[in-house]
């Protein structure tokens, strides 16, 4: 059964602007991962936010945990052209596997 | 490159062919993944193997094959498919929870496969 959801389905944005994917699951969770796909190639995994934490930075990435809502966003700020992909997240729930949602289409504008 | 290396990156057939992809990880990863994506759909796990033993099976149908004869190396054996059958096929590695906790995966740049 498909555990994170994510929205919006697609975005689109100018270059500069900040963009925001929100990720919603059912279960509980271990942690929280976040995946970024160009076109046609492989997922890229981009940062892990643990149970226990409510925010977490990379770069110009952030990503906010809400345990009690079972929902997760990623922020990415002054964003780029090169950002243009597809952004999943993917729940770990201690067992064999992760679970991913279908997936953001990030548009950047140049 | 990520260090999961898939061949063939593309893979044309017809529904009474039989082929394999083949997935290779340079990682050291003890865990391996075979994984569907669709258009339009979440990415759906077919595969795990855990030290080469196959740890999941996520009612996959019979027409795929997979086999792991060790930790590096993965395959998936195509036969009778069906049109629908068509999609990028991804691979992935990770090491074993150990201290972190936490399954992180490594993925290939994946099979595009369509079926005639």
């Amino acid at each position: 059964s498909q555990q994170g959801e994510e929205d919006p389905q697609a975005l689109s944005i100018q270059e500069g602007e900040n963009a925001t994917m929100n990720c919603s699951y059912k279960t509980s969770i271990n942690n929280l991962q976040w995946y970024r796909q160009n076109s046609g190639r492989g997922l890229v995994h981009l940062i892990l936010i643990r149970s226990n934490e409510r925010e977490k930075h990379s770069g110009r990435l952030r990503v906010t945990l809400d345990t009690s809502k079972k929902s997760s966003s990623l922020l990415i700020t002054a964003s780029r052209a090169a950002d243009t992909a597809s952004y999943f997240c993917a729940t770990d729930n201690g067992g064999n596997k992760l679970v991913f949602g279908a997936g953001t289409i990030l548009r950047v504008k140049s | 490159e990520t260090g999961v290396t898939q061949t063939p990156r593309h893979l044309v057939m017809g529904m009474t062919n039989k082929k394999s992809l083949k997935c290779e990880q340079h990682l050291g990863h003890n865990a391996m993944y075979w994984y569907k994506q669709s258009a339009k759909k979440p990415l759906e796990l077919m595969f795990v193997y855990n030290f080469k033993e196959q740890t999941e099976n996520n009612s996959v149908p019979s027409r795929f094959s997979p086999e792991c004869p060790n930790s590096s190396h993965l395959f998936l054996h195509l036969h009778t498919l069906q049109p629908e059958d068509s999609a990028l096929y991804l691979c992935a590695s990770s090491q074993e929870r150990g201290f972190s906790g936490a399954n992180v995966l490594t993925f290939g740049a994946g099979s595009r496969l369509t079926v005639l």
